[in-house]
Formats: structure tokens, sequence, C-alpha cells
């Protein structure tokens, strides 16, 4: 595709469920970021694939977060057991290599009940 | 974590007039790039500028770069109604190491 495609939109769900986002990266792009952006903290990175290196996961918040990344493509954010301070907009982006800039998703808002 | 600051974190300014907002961050960078992001949409990157560079163009928008200070600024020129969106500023350290750090961000408001 044209761009960076994140699904779902929208996500709502009980607080203790586990929910999954995903990350469609532009076509060719070998490095993947998850980025949050919430009201009280403003945009953070979370994790970051590039190639077949190891992940930087130095920005998840706890050990309830993971991701993955198939094939170096689709890229998977996976939550579990959440908490209501888990809502934010959860967002994805891509780039070409090194110095290059980073294009972004629309992200996936998710809402925690 | 936030890299660092933006200033002023909301700007109102009628249509046709010129707005600039900075940027200022805490450690060496290797680029800072600045964001656009729309009400409830992804951001859409504006300009890059690398850490050996003082200026930068792109149409109505010229951003600068003082390394010595921390600093950063982007001016939007003859701005439009459609120009109203939150900016970000993001620098990356480079040596591997290109996840960005975001600055809090200025509201920007054009009236028409």
């Amino acid at each position: 595709g044209a761009g960076v495609s994140q699904s779902p939109s929208n996500k709502v769900t009980e607080k203790g469920k586990d929910v999954e986002l995903r990350c469609d990266p532009i076509s060719g792009h070998t490095a993947l970021y998850w980025y949050r952006q919430s009201l009280g903290q403003g945009l953070e990175f979370l994790i970051y694939f590039q190639g077949n290196s190891a992940p930087d996961k130095s920005g998840l918040p706890s050990d309830r977060f993971s991701a993955e990344r198939t094939g170096g493509s689709v890229s998977t954010l996976t939550i579990q057991r959440t908490q209501q301070e888990d809502s934010a907009v959860y967002l994805c982006a891509s780039h070409r290599g090194p110095g290059q800039p980073q294009h972004f998703g629309d992200g996936t808002r998710l809402s925690i009940l | 974590s936030q890299q660092g600051e933006e200033d002023p974190q909301a700007l109102s300014i009628q249509e046709g007039e010129n707005a600039t907002m900075n940027c200022s961050y805490k450690t060496s960078i290797n680029n800072l790039q600045w964001y656009r992001q729309n009400s409830g949409r992804g951001l859409v990157h504006l300009i890059l500028i690398r850490s050996n560079e003082r200026e930068k163009h792109s149409g109505r928008l010229r951003v600068t770069l003082d390394t010595s200070k921390k600093s950063s600024s982007l001016l939007i020129t003859a701005s439009r109604a459609a120009d109203t969106a939150s900016y970000f500023c993001a620098t990356d350290k480079g040596s591997n190491d290109y996840k960005l750090s975001f600055g809090a961000g200025t509201t920007v408001t054009v009236r028409a």
C-alpha cells in the first residue's frame, strides 16, 4: 500500500482482556516502530524492529506488552490483561533506513473500560 | 520519555500571518524531524534536518537548527486554515539508535 496501515482504527475492550494491534508497514521499509500517545505522557517510544536484528524493547512499559514482526513485514503489538492506563493511541511507523524520515499510520485508539 | 519541550504550547494566528514555534532538546542528536498531527489522525512528516545542517526549506516551511543551543524552530509562512494542527519535533541519536523522542507539541490554530 501507499502508506503505513494500522488496524483496527478503534478498539474498546474491558479491563483484563487481551488485545492485538496490527501494523502493515510501507513495502520495502526495513525498520518498524511502535509508539504510544496518551494525554498524560505525550508521544513515547515502545519498541523497534530493524531487519533481522533483535528488537529494541526498551520502551515497553511492562511485561504485559509484547510485539512481534513476522517475515520482516507485518507487526502485531499485544497487550495482555489490559489496564485502564493502557488507554491511548498506538501509532506505528516505518522507514527505509537510517537517517530517513519515519512515516506513521493513523493509529489505533484503544479504550479500556 | 520526552526529549525536550516546545514553545509555545498553543498559538492562535490570523490566516496569512506567519507562525513560529520552537523546540528544545536535552541530549546530542543525529537528526531532528518536524511532524504535523491533525486531530485524531497520525503524524505527517514535514521536514528532517541533520545535525550538520543549520537551515532547511520546504514550500512554506522553514526549519532552523542550532546544535550549540540544542534548539530548533519551525516557521510556517502565509498560514492557511488548513495549517491548523499540532506540530511536534522529534529527535534521534543515530548510531543504530533511530527511535524518536518527541516534544510535547505546539497546537496551532489559524483563524479565517
